[in-house]
């Protein structure tokens, strides 16, 4: 097992593009989550899929952000009209199906640079 | 208020020696889980100790130890015998009503360095 895959690893878009991010977890994981953080600053917390559900959003986050996870394999976050405090690392990170505990495992991150 | 709070922005630490890294957390659920990671310069969050809230003991994990103090919000992060590999940024962070949350609230993190 490879981990958790992110791609691409960095992108660079002009304000107003689209943009998309993949995130492949770990095979056997059925929780996967979005997170964002920017410079100086820890991970915040985007959305939450388990499984193919998203069972919850971040109450900060644009509607101009929207993720999927359409079978419950790899998921999809995608920026509409991106502005540039829209620059920032974006992390995925998923979780084995569990009791109490789990850890999450984190991939290597998208980092996106809006000009 | 602030979920997780790390107040100290840098920390320097000789080689070989022991350190003690601060946070405390706000939480009103009976029922969290207090984790903590470490960020390399390559961005990979890696993840490093896990306490419970009804967990008696405090974690251990080889030179990673949780001091956990619930009356007081704390759980504080010790590495022992530090290493130059341990330079890095770590994080603390917290999920709450583990039957039935899912959100993570990490801090803004402490930046280790380890002094040969």
């Amino acid at each position: 097992d490879t981990g958790v895959s992110q791609d691409p690893r960095h992108k660079i878009t002009k304000r107003g593009q689209n943009v998309t991010f993949r995130c492949d977890p770990i095979s056997e994981h059925n929780r996967l989550y979005w997170y964002r953080q920017t410079l100086g600053q820890g991970p915040e917390f985007l959305t939450y899929f388990q499984n193919e559900a998203q069972l919850e959003k971040s109450r900060l986050l644009s509607d101009r952000f929207s993720a999927e996870r359409p079978k419950g394999s790899f998921s999809t976050l995608e920026i509409q009209r991106t502005e540039q405090g829209d620059s920032a690392m974006y992390l995925c990170a998923s979780s084995p199906p569990a009791g109490i505990f789990y850890e999450q495992y984190f991939g290597p991150g998208t980092r996106l640079t809006v000009t | 208020a602030q979920k997780i709070t790390q107040t100290q922005p840098g920390m320097f630490v000789q080689e070989k020696e022991a350190v003690t890294l601060d946070c405390t957390y706000d939480t009103s659920d009976p029922s969290y889980g207090l984790f903590w990671y470490k960020q390399p310069s390559s961005g990979e969050m890696i993840f490093l100790i896990y306490q419970g809230s009804y967990d008696q003991q405090n974690a251990t994990e080889g030179r990673y130890s949780l001091n956990f103090q619930k009356a007081r919000k704390s759980a504080n992060l010790v590495i022992s015998a530090s290493q130059l590999g341990d330079s890095a940024m770590y994080f603390c962070a917290m999920r709450e009503g583990l039957e039935t949350g899912n959100q993570f609230y990490f801090g803004t993190g402490t930046s280790l360095t380890v002094i040969p």
